[in-house]
């Protein structure tokens, strides 16, 4: 079965820097790969979705890389900000668009 | 409103009771999904609708778990006899249909049992 790795120690950066997050995948590639943003009690957010055959997407400050052939997708916070600590969760879209969840890395961002 | 509502927020059982999780998906949103979050964990897929029909319930636990969604709206997750490993986050999220589409989240129901 499919398995999805996220680095589980917690990210500690400065703020300004950019952090750098990792998802791995042991099987097949999904067609979609998806990252959420989650804060303590809440819900996760959408942030952004990266289909197999890109390479690249950003919105504002975040940018996705998906390398079917690492069998890896890598998340960038570029000026990261303390607003920018929070869980973040990267996930496989399957059949019917069920989500398959990694367990997430937390992210700290130290003025 | 404007984004998914869950309720209760927080739900406080002793172990053999029965519980109801209720969720208001996103007007319009024909996907439906339940996930079970433990803490540390990312959330576990359980159940899915289209409409009102449940395509997928591969997730559920046991049988004492019951999701229905009989209008195509709201949904009910429901928990019968419930044990000490019930205890968990409850999200429910909605989107348009497809595999590429974002999900919305509700912030979830914070299950204890007793």
């Amino acid at each position: 079965s499919q398995k999805i790795e996220q680095n589980s120690e917690a990210l500690n950066i400065q703020e300004g820097k950019t952090a750098t997050l990792t998802c791995n995948y042991t099987n097949y590639s999904p067609a979609y790969l998806q990252w959420y943003r989650q804060d303590p009690g809440r819900g996760p957010v959408f942030l952004l979705l990266i289909r197999e055959n890109e390479k690249e997407k950003r919105k504002e400050r975040l940018k996705v890389t998906f390398d079917t052939t690492l069998k890896q997708s890598l998340f960038h916070i570029t000026a990261s900000q303390p607003a920018d600590s929070a869980t973040y969760l990267c996930a496989f879209s399957g059949g019917w668009g069920k989500l398959q969840f990694g367990a997430g890395t937390q992210v700290v961002v130290t003025p | 409103g404007a984004g998914v509502s869950q309720s209760p927020r927080y739900k406080v059982a002793k172990r053999g009771q029965d519980v109801a999780l209720r969720c208001d998906p996103i007007s319009g949103h024909v996907s439906l999904f339940w996930y079970q979050q433990a803490l540390g964990q990312g959330p576990e897929f359980l159940t899915y609708f289209q409409n009102e029909a449940q395509l997928d319930k591969s997730g559920l636990p046991s049988d004492r778990f019951f999701a229905e969604r009989p209008e195509g709206s709201v949904s009910t997750l429901k928990i019968q006899r419930t044990q000490q490993e019930d205890s968990a986050v409850y999200l429910c999220a909605s989107s348009l249909a497809g595999s590429n589409q974002p999900q919305h989240f509700g912030d979830g129901t914070r299950l204890s049992i007793l």
